[in-house]
């Protein structure tokens, strides 16, 4: 079964430090999404991309945020300098024909 | 966006109890209805759709109903297996962003 793929698992990084989280979505899928999961709390979208643009984004996708695909297969999320607030899940996601293929995650720590 | 509200949990039940989870939403353009399941810590899981007629799958049955907004989640002859958390997700159309609720947990007991 395809799958979407997001490295790294864990990423713990300093408090104003940059990162980049990364996905591999699904090979014929054309719409790609990033979600955030503070712990406890509810899966939240943060934005989605088509055709090599963004689509949407939330409230919550402010300057510190981008994305990007740099070649044909990789997806990615960027946080410009990051805030003990961001420590979260993150999940990439695709989606075909109305089909929503999740990640497993990358748990970010920020200290 | 507009919210998602789902029961508030945990739900404790014992193996082989029947247990109904409710969700609203308040967003009257939404079109497309699932429930996911959530392990602690992992990605959410398609569990199903749910369609306007209602559907079953095993022991899962959702049901919809437009009118009040309304979405229901049974589970029939509950396993250890299903102990989880179910999230109650709706968006506007197929592949817009789908908007989540917080999720009632579920731990069924041997």
């Amino acid at each position: 079964e395809p799958e979407v793929t997001q490295t790294p698992s864990h990423q713990v990084t300093q408090m104003g430090q940059e990162v980049i989280l990364r996905c591999v979505p699904i090979s014929n899928h054309l719409y790609f999404y990033w979600y955030r999961q503070i712990l406890g709390q509810k899966v939240e979208f943060l934005v989605s991309f088509y055709n090599n643009e963004i689509s949407e984004k939330s409230e919550i996708f402010d300057d510190q945020f981008s994305v990007e695909r740099p070649d044909g297969s990789n997806f990615t999320l960027k946080i410009r300098s990051t805030k003990l607030e961001d420590s979260a899940m993150y999940f990439c996601a695709s989606s075909g024909t109305g089909t929503y293929t999740f990640g497993s995650g990358t748990r970010l720590t920020v200290v | 966006r507009k919210e998602v509200e789902q029961d508030p949990g945990p739900f404790n039940v014992p193996e082989g109890a029947t247990v109904a989870f409710n969700c609203t939403y308040s967003n009257s353009a939404s079109q497309s209805f699932f429930w996911y399941r959530q392990d602690c810590r992992k990605e959410p899981k398609l569990l199903m759709s749910v369609y306007s007629s209602g559907n079953e799958d095993g022991r899962f049955t959702a049901q919809l109903n437009r009118a009040s907004q309304y979405i229901s989640l049974l589970i029939r002859d509950s396993k250890l297996s299903d102990s989880a958390t179910y999230l109650c997700v709706v968006s506007t159309s197929g592949n817009t962003p789908l908007v989540f609720g917080k999720g009632t947990r579920l731990s069924v007991i041997a």
